[in-house]
């Protein structure tokens, strides 16, 4: 994998389900992965910024997890509500290019009520 | 605490002409990033201020060039404006050069 990479592309399920997305990137040079939410209209939130492998964060029903070796991340939502509903993006931080953020291009959730 | 702020919010160019964007950073952070974001696609990195100097270059041609200033706000400014540069450009600062970037909510630029 050359690029950052997420699927799917978009997702659309009903309130109370149980989601996840997945990031996939080179796992050379890795430094960190960052998570973030862009609601519609609003500023992309960060989520989660994970460093290493085998890592865990949570925040309320929204977890992600990691595995710089095969160079994957997924995040997952419990209990999908439909403030929920909004665009993942997960962010590429690698060691020789700075504080350059390679994004990939989204998930977009969409939660019915 | 004020969070990113960029002006102006939308704005409509013509080909060839030039443009300013403006971003104030969060409290307390010196570094700021800015991003492109085309119709469909991830925000695409465009450079790195630090100490007023741009310490970090994405892919993008020389007509996009930048200013940090000494309160830390910054400029980025597109010269010889084309189509394809009509795009959402976001601005983000952060505490350091590899720590979590905020984001701002973005100028839409439209190039007629």
């Amino acid at each position: 994998i050359l690029n950052v990479e997420q699927s799917p592309q978009s997702l659309h399920v009903q309130e109370g389900d149980s989601t996840n997305f997945t990031c996939s990137f080179p796992s050379s040079n890795f430094y960190a992965l960052h998570w973030y939410r862009w609601e519609t209209a609003k500023s992309p939130e960060a989520l989660f910024v994970m460093t290493l492998n085998g890592d865990e964060k949570k925040k309320g029903r929204i977890s992600a997890t990691l595995n710089t070796k095969e160079g994957y991340s997924y995040l997952y939502i419990k209990g999908s509500q439909p403030e929920d509903s909004a665009t993942y993006l997960c962010a590429l931080l690698r060691y020789n290019q700075g504080g350059k953020l390679i994004f990939g291009q989204g998930t977009e959730l969409s939660v019915k009520p | 605490d004020a969070g990113v702020t960029q002006s102006p919010t939308h704005l409509i160019k013509t080909r060839g002409q030039q443009v300013t964007l403006r971003c104030s950073p969060k409290s307390g952070h010196d570094t700021v990033s800015w991003y492109q974001q085309a119709l469909g696609q991830g925000p695409q990195f465009i450079f790195q201020y630090y100490e007023e100097e741009e310490r970090q270059r994405g892919n993008f041609p020389d007509r996009f060039s930048g200013h940090q200033f000494p309160n830390y706000s910054s400029e980025l400014n597109v010269n010889a404006l084309l189509l394809g540069d009509s795009a959402l450009y976001l601005c983000a600062s952060s505490l350091a050069e590899r720590d979590t970037q905020y984001f701002g909510p973005g100028t839409r630029l439209t190039v007629l």
